[in-house]
């Protein structure tokens, strides 16, 4: 089955470090990657998407590639903020067998901290 | 454009009782998602509904239910709760099924202990 693979955390950094948290993904057939954000206390909330090889999401600094031939979406910011410290969340979407868009199955999160 | 609700927002329920928790989509989204939210498991998808129909089941227990109304609100129901039902259920709403990139977004959730 489909499955999501994050790198383990939690990850601590100093504000306007370089950020990279690691995802790899097994799934069938063609399916769309996202990044999801979760602050404390709220629910998930897209940050970037890709929906084909070699699409590059980006919103907020942050930037993913979809690749394909090492079945990788790796988030990366060249600049961290303390407001960036949240959970991160790969997750993927596959219409293999004309499965709907609608179920997600998700990586095991990134704790990220930054510090002043 | 108001988003994805969720009620209540935090609920405590004893061993054996039953419990509904409701979500009410982003206007004109048709198809609802719910996720089961804990440290142990991460976020694990329950079911998806689109008018009012099952699409999609993950793999939990029969106690698990959920509905569709016409509106597309969604309810989804546990019954003979567990211990290890205490989780954070999120409910993520689409515009519809089976659509290319469609994205979904969800509510702050429903905290739910057991005890």
């Amino acid at each position: 089955g489909d499955s999501v693979t994050q790198m383990e955390g939690p990850v601590t950094l100093s504000e306007e470090a370089f950020l990279t948290i690691n995802c790899t993904y097994t799934a069938t057939g063609y399916p769309s990657l996202f990044w999801y954000v979760q602050y404390p206390g709220e629910g998930l909330q897209l940050l970037l998407k890709a929906t084909k090889a070699d699409d590059k999401g980006s919103n907020k600094g942050f930037e993913a590639t979809y690749r394909k031939e090492t079945t990788s979406f790796h988030l990366e910011k060249g600049s961290v903020q303390v407001s960036d410290s949240a959970v991160y969340f790969c997750a993927l979407s596959s219409n293999a067998g004309g499965t709907s868009y609608g179920k997600l199955t998700f990586g095991q999160g990134t704790i990220l901290t930054v510090h002043p | 454009k108001a988003g994805v609700t969720q009620t209540p927002r935090y609920l405590i329920k004893t061993r054996g009782q039953q419990v509904t928790l409701s979500c009410s989509p982003i206007s004109g989204h048709r198809s609802v998602s719910w996720y089961q939210q804990t440290p142990g498991q991460g976020l694990q998808f329950l079911f998806e509904y689109f008018s009012e129909t099952q699409r999609n089941k993950g793999n939990f227990p029969g106690r698990f239910s959920g509905r569709q109304f016409s509106n597309s609100r969604s309810e989804m129901n546990v019954s003979t709760l567990e211990l290890g039902d205490s989780a954070l259920y999120l409910c993520a709403s689409s515009l519809g099924w089976g659509e290319l990139n469609t994205e979904a977004f969800f509510g702050q959730g429903t905290r739910l202990t057991v005890v």
